[in-house]
């Protein structure tokens, strides 16, 4: 079935640092797919998305790129803050209806 | 952006008692709902999908005699949780799809505690 795949965590950085959380899925046709941040104490929130191959989702200095070969869409910012401590969620969706999530990466930020 | 709204937000009950959860769009309409479940450290499960003035889909492995799901009108989904016991503690969490744009918004979550 459809799946996705992420980085295990906890992920600690220093502030300004690059970070990178690894996701790849599998799915049986051409997903939309998605990261979702859930800050502490918060509801998720949908970060990015890109619905295509080659497509390229951004939103608060973060980046993902769908990569149709390698299948994978991997979630980037150049320099992180504390403020950016929380837990990432990689998903895909077929038909943009249920979302299948990936088992979530906790990324802290120390200043 | 839009809001969906739960609630209770945190819920503490006896075992064998029922505890119902709401998840409401304050501000759009959503034919269709999600419920999921996350465990401690892990990623959301989806439970069931909602439809409004419809029966709900269930996942494998959820029991929908346990977990009843009601979706009575276009903005609010209810789950119960029937005779819970402490293994049903857990962070539920709703999803509501905007029925124009099909866009997902995500409640906040509701923490049930079963003693």
């Amino acid at each position: 079935g459809d799946s996705v795949t992420q980085m295990e965590g906890p992920v600690t950085l220093s502030e300004e640092a690059f970070l990178t959380i690894n996701c790849t899925y599998t799915a049986t046709g051409y997903p939309s797919l998605f990261w979702y941040v859930q800050y502490p104490g918060e509801g998720l929130q949908l970060l990015l998305k890109a619905t295509k191959a080659d497509d390229k989702g951004s939103n608060k200095g973060f980046e993902a790129t769908y990569r149709k070969e390698t299948t994978s869409f991997h979630l980037e910012k150049g320099s992180v803050q504390v403020s950016d401590s929380a837990v990432y969620f990689c998903a895909l969706s077929l038909l943009g209806y249920k979302l299948s999530f990936g088992a979530g990466t906790t990324v802290t930020v120390r200043a | 952006g839009a809001v969906v709204s739960q609630h209770p937000s945190w819920v503490i009950c006896k075992s064998g008692t029922s505890v119902k959860i709401e998840c409401r769009s304050l501000d759009f309409q959503a034919t269709t709902m999600f419920w999921y479940r996350q465990f401690p450290k892990q990623s959301l499960m989806l439970m069931a999908t909602s439809n409004e003035g419809s029966k709900a889909t269930y996942e494998q492995g959820v029991e929908k005699d346990k977990f009843l799901i009601n979706h009575a009108s276009l903005t609010l989904s209810t789950l119960t949780v029937t005779s819970a016991h402490p293994e049903d503690s857990s962070f539920y969490i709703c999803s509501a799809r905007e029925q124009n744009t099909g866009e997902l918004f995500f409640g906040e979550g509701s923490r049930l505690t079963v003693l």
